[in-house]
């Protein structure tokens, strides 16, 4: 089992729709959890990072299941703009080094 | 802001050549890394730096090394570039923040080598 699984997508959605991905880490010592964002020929800009709560960011809301070991990210009223690809990254407990997912991708049409 | 540059954004080269990739971050970030990304096959870690001068092997790091003579600075290496070298390659930076610590990673815009 890969350590960081995600669907690759792509999820094809109309505007306004609600979407959500999940993420699923291998490691029951994972302690930090992130979505990317990361648009065609650019570099994964930090989307959010996931905490044991839940958190909220406008239309992104991100959750952690620790007990069935995955993360999801649920964009509500999905824009145009909101096309890209979705890596979810998860840390080994007190490590810096990042394990990426490979992404799903999203294309949100008229 | 945080910000990581990256010395080009495109760049060929020929079989052979030595190849060398800077990045320079201006947020005062102890680590810094290295990856490359194909399609399909999403982030490899090459390298990656906790201090100056100190260096760890990524994932993969065959066919490349790494210098860090500052803090801001992580150049990679390719010493005699091959056509299975042509890739994105992605340089990012991060340091602890908050109570947890989280590490974000924070990229530069990448370099699309090429290599011919």
């Amino acid at each position: 089992r890969k350590e960081v699984e995600q669907d690759p997508g792509p999820f094809n959605v109309p505007e306004g729709a609600t979407v959500a991905f999940n993420c699923t880490y291998s490691n029951s010592a994972s302690q930090s959890f992130f979505w990317y964002r990361q648009d065609c020929r650019k570099e994964p800009k930090l989307l959010m990072s996931v905490y044991s709560s839940g958190n909220e960011d406008g239309r992104f809301t991100a959750q952690l299941n620790r007990a069935s070991q995955y993360i999801s990210l649920l964009i509500r009223d999905s824009k145009l703009s909101d096309s890209a690809t979705y890596l979810c990254a998860v840390n080994k407990g007190g490590s810096y080094i990042p394990t990426f997912g490979r992404g799903t991708s999203l294309i949100v049409h008229p | 802001d945080v910000k990581v540059t990256q010395s080009s954004r495109y760049l060929v080269k020929r079989t052979g050549e030595k190849v060398f990739l800077e990045c320079v971050q201006d947020m005062d970030h102890e680590n810094m890394f290295w990856y490359r990304q194909d399609p399909g096959l999403g982030l490899r870690l090459i390298y990656f730096s906790y201090d100056v001068k100190m260096k760890e092997k990524g994932d993969i790091p065959e066919g490349y090394s790494v210098s860090r003579e500052k803090k801001e600075r992580f150049s990679l290496i390719l010493e005699s570039a091959s056509t299975n070298q042509t890739s994105m390659y992605l340089c990012a930076s991060s340091s602890p923040s908050g109570p947890i610590p989280l590490y974000e990673q924070y990229f530069g815009p990448g370099t699309r080598l090429t290599v011919t």
